[in-house]
């Protein structure tokens, strides 16, 4: 079984709906973030969690909000999607305790947003 | 803003050969990583250097650290076909804990 998985793998919505995707881990880790990628750019940094109570928001949060349900969950809503929106979304997963922010990804969810 | 860039942002060449790529960033860092990634999918961490290491190696794989011109390379050697992916190079600032990711250089290995 897969140590970070994401649901749902592919979704298509349409403006203004509310969205969420969901990311769960069953390595132990403390550490979890959200990004998304755009065709031909790097991974952006939406929001990620250092623990249950901790959220920080990261380079491009406006229009995305999370919840931290357990150490194991980590979740990414669309309160109302737009189009530019569309992109592949990541989750992925670190351990603080390791000495380096070495993360590990779940498979992405690919949005489309019409 | 995106810390690292890389170079080049594609590379095509023949299976055997070596692929070099260069990651250089902006800030002081605690360390350098490289992912892949295969098409569409998600990130694989394949090798971390920090910043007071000059040189790493695992498997075919080389990067190499210069802190005093802010850069990196990644070197695969005896390439295959299977290498074929987007190549990525992620810094760690100092007093950052998160990792900011380059544009990526996409590697196709022609058999």
């Amino acid at each position: 079984d897969a140590d970070v998985t994401q649901t749902p793998r592919n979704r298509i919505t349409k403006t203004g709906k509310r969205i969420m995707l969901e990311c769960s881990q069953t390595k132990g880790h403390d550490r979890m973030y959200w990004y998304r990628q755009d065709p031909g750019l790097g991974l952006r940094l939406i929001y990620y969690s250092f623990d249950v109570k901790d959220i920080n928001k990261g380079e491009i949060s406006d229009g995305y909000s999370v919840s931290r349900q357990a150490q194991a969950k980590f979740s990414l809503s669309l309160e109302s999607a737009i189009p530019n929106q569309t992109a592949l979304y990541f989750c992925a997963t670190s351990d603080s305790g390791q000495g380096a922010d070495t993360q590990y990804f779940g498979p992405g969810t690919r949005l489309t947003v019409l | 803003s995106q810390q690292g860039e890389e170079d080049p942002q594609a590379l095509s060449i023949q299976e055997g050969e070596n692929a070099t790529m260069n990651c250089s960033y902006k800030t002081s860092i605690n360390n350098l990583q490289w992912y892949r990634q295969n098409s569409g999918r998600g990130l694989v961490h394949l090798i971390l250097i920090r910043s007071n290491e000059r040189e790493k190696h695992s498997g075919r794989l080389r990067v190499t650290l210069d802190t005093s011109k802010k850069s990196s390379s990644l070197l695969i050697t005896a390439s295959r076909a299977a290498d074929t992916a987007s190549y990525f190079c992620a810094t760690e600032s100092q007093g950052a804990q998160k990792l900011v990711f380059g544009q990526g250089t996409r590697l196709t290995i022609n058999p």
